[in-house]
């Protein structure tokens, strides 16, 4: 039961154009999510937040936007810099039940930028 | 201020054996999670601890697998008799405290292989 799904396994673009990545969940419960990028051999880092009460973060060249009503989420890089090629993985977590802390992850997109 | 710790960094281990995983949290963090990434998926919670207490084990196999967080000294994941299921990789994870929105922290990782 996959309740994070990120459906592109992979995505390519251009240096210094938009990425935009996607994420969609199933668990109407989930009220807080995050993105986490991850280079081969290292663990994942985090990226950036959105409480489902908000429908857009913003931090620096990364950008959350929530679609509550469309439980979907997505996140834009812009501009996209060769050093963002990574795998990155959306996550999701239940604040309201007590187990905030067990985060449901998709199984990530790679991410190629391309010089 | 150092990340947090896992080692071994790989694992190679015989059908039967034990494998034992090490996570040192950041300093001043009192919350670790354990998460389990098998091949082509998205990272799977296992457990949550505190020092001396195991406060969720709901995402842990229910045999062969246990985690403490002692007093004093790493939070250990054990694992015994292996067998090829469990090659994986194995992250740790922590955070100061337990609130909505606490970004956890992860390590490297453990590559565990089975033969």
């Amino acid at each position: 039961d996959q309740q994070v799904k990120q459906n592109s396994p992979s995505l390519s673009v251009q240096e210094g154009r938009i990425s935009i990545l996607n994420c969609d969940y199933t668990n109407s419960m989930f009220d807080y999510f995050l993105w986490y990028k991850k280079y081969p051999a290292e663990g994942p880092t985090f990226l950036i937040s959105i409480s489902s009460i908000k429908d857009k973060n913003e931090d620096g060249r990364f950008t959350v936007f929530l679609n509550k009503s469309a439980k979907h989420l997505s996140l834009h890089i812009v501009p996209s810099q060769p050093g963002d090629s990574a795998v990155y993985f959306c996550a999701a977590s239940d604040n309201s039940g007590g187990s905030n802390y067990k985060l449901t992850f998709g199984k990530g997109t790679l991410l190629t930028v391309n010089p | 201020n150092a990340g947090v710790m896992q080692n071994p960094r790989h694992l190679v281990r015989r059908r039967g054996q034990e494998a034992r995983l090490r996570c040192s949290p950041m300093k001043g963090h009192s919350h670790v999670y354990w998460y389990r990434q098998l091949p082509e998926e998205g990272l799977k919670f296992m457990v949550y601890l505190q020092k001396e207490n195991i406060i969720d084990e709901s995402g842990m196999p229910k045999e062969r697998f246990s985690a403490e967080f002692p007093k004093e000294g790493p939070s250990i994941l054990r694992i015994q008799q292996v067998v090829r299921g469990d090659s994986a990789a194995y992250f740790c994870a922590s955070s100061p405290l337990l609130a909505p929105g606490t970004t956890q922290y992860f390590g490297p990782g453990t590559r565990l292989l089975v033969l």
